[in-house]
């Protein structure tokens, strides 16, 4: 079955501390892959994508991520966090033709402590 | 960038009526866009596929009658709940397929919080 796991559930950081966020993928052919972020009661912002090429994608806000075809991850990155950052991030995957419809995971929510 | 608005961004309304959700493309043209529901602090869920010209495809399990979606142009396409009940209150987040030169990804709304008294 098709699926996008993000393993976890809630993360702290302090500001200007590193961020890494997993996300693990289960799907039949290399899918479209995408990292998005939602603040409070508003709708999802794309940070970056991934097609095909360059398994570093960098996005934008200092975010980056790298697909790993053998372990079916494309987790994101940032070296230096940022208060502003606090938010939820999804990962979803998508079908490169087809319905379209993206597979999202359950979401991360980030804390950043001062 | 891609620009998708939804209007409105909240809308409360009594149970029973109808309420019309709007979701727009601002800067490209969109045959398909999609409707998803959030519930608090949760994933979204993909309700339907919309397309212009064409009837909605709908998820499993999702009320075509109660969730009217309507894509008349390659800019706009609707929601309508109808008559709508506390059950119904929800965050419902539109998004827009672009596959043009960015390449093919939706690009979301920023959402509508409905809630049915």
């Amino acid at each position: 079955a098709q699926s996008v796991t993000q393993p976890d559930i809630h993360i702290t950081v302090s500001e200007g501390a590193s961020l890494e966020l997993r996300c693990n993928y289960s799907y039949g052919a290399t899918p479209y892959l995408f990292w998005y972020v939602q603040s409070p009661g508003q709708g999802l912002q794309l940070l970056l994508k991934y097609f095909s090429g360059d398994t570093l994608v960098q996005g934008i806000k200092g975010f980056e991520a790298e697909f790993k075809r053998s372990q079916s991850s494309f987790n994101l990155r940032k070296p230096s966090v940022h208060w502003s950052d606090a938010a939820e991030y999804f990962c979803a995957v998508g079908p490169p033709s087809g319905t379209y419809k993206y597979i999202f995971g359950t979401g991360t929510r980030l804390k950043v402590l001062a | 960038g891609a620009v998708v608005s939804q209007h409105p961004s909240r809308v409360i309304c009594k149970s029973g009526t109808s309420v019309k959700i709007e979701c727009r493309s601002l800067d490209f043209q969109a045959t398909t866009m999609f409707w998803y529901r959030q519930f608090p602090k949760q994933s979204l869920m993909l309700m339907a596929t919309s397309n212009e010209g064409s009837k909605a495809t709908y998820e499993q399990g999702v009320e075509k009658d109660k969730f009217l979606i309507n894509h008349a142009s390659l800019t706009l396409s609707t929601l309508t709940v109808t008559s709508a009940h506390p059950e119904d209150s929800s965050f419902y987040i539109c998004s827009a397929r672009d596959f043009g030169g960015r390449g093919d990804t939706q690009y979301f709304g920023p959402g509508t919080r409905l809630t049915v008294l």
